[in-house]
């Protein structure tokens, strides 16, 4: 059954530490990206990468935010220092290339890891 | 600005009730639409994908159209449950290039009551 894996689930820390979150896409797919998600501001995306290769991460606070595919199993989303802020669900989705020939550019999410800053 | 848009943020409805979900979007240009289902304390689940290229999509119970021109989507629901309540969001992939991105609508929660 092939599914996007996200961990930690649930997450609460205090304001000020680091907190990494983790993502392991479907396999054979080469794009992931990560959303964020809050009941104001809804789904917002963070980062999006393709072939491993980071495309688009305007999303993203850069002094504390960072995302990166060490390898094609596994995406990280890092916040470093954490602020109270950043309580949000944080979802990592995974696909095909959309601009494939036959790919239709579907995307299929994980559980999502829920963050509380304290 | 590429914007998609879902009116209204919460819809009840009692059992057996067939629904219309709306999905508006700013910019024509897209390349396809996408409807998902979330439970609460969950992921998002893909329901149904259309392509540019489609005016429509089945499954099951489920079916979503698609007007490029007028900027809209509906997904209607047949013989509504109380199984389908969730928040149902649609997003749209905007041609940007390359890069293009979903834009995702803040969702429509729904309450089938029995």
């Amino acid at each position: 059954d092939a599914r996007v894996t996200q961990t930690p689930r649930h997450k609460v820390t205090e304001m000020g530490q680091e907190v990494t979150m983790r993502c392991q896409p479907i396999l054979g797919h080469n794009t992931v990206f990560w959303y964020r998600q809050t009941m104001m501001q809804g789904l917002e995306l963070l980062a999006y990468f393709r072939n491993r290769a980071p495309l688009d991460d305007s999303g993203m606070p850069k002094d504390r935010f960072s995302a990166e595919m060490p390898d094609a199993t596994l995406a990280t989303l890092k916040i470093q220092p954490s602020e109270p802020r950043d309580s949000a669900v944080y979802f990592c989705a995974s696909g095909l290339g959309w601009l494939r020939t036959g790919n239709t550019g579907e995307l299929f999410f994980g559980e999502g890891s829920r963050l509380t800053v304290l | 600005k590429q914007e998609v848009t879902q009116i209204p943020a919460a819809l009840s409805v009692p059992e057996g009730e067939n629904l219309v979900l709306n999905c508006s979007f700013t910019d024509s240009a897209i390349y396809n639409l996408q409807w998902f289902r979330q439970d609460p304390g969950k992921g998002l689940t893909s329901l149904l994908l259309i392509q540019s290229s489609q005016r429509e999509q089945t499954s099951g119970r489920l079916n979503a159209s698609l007007d490029k021109s007028s900027g809209r989507s509906t997904l209607y629901i047949a013989a509504s449950q109380p199984g389908d309540s969730a928040t149902y969001l649609c997003a749209a992939r905007f041609y940007t290039g390359a890069n293009s991105k979903l834009t995702f609508g803040k969702g429509i929660t729904l309450s089938v009551r029995p």
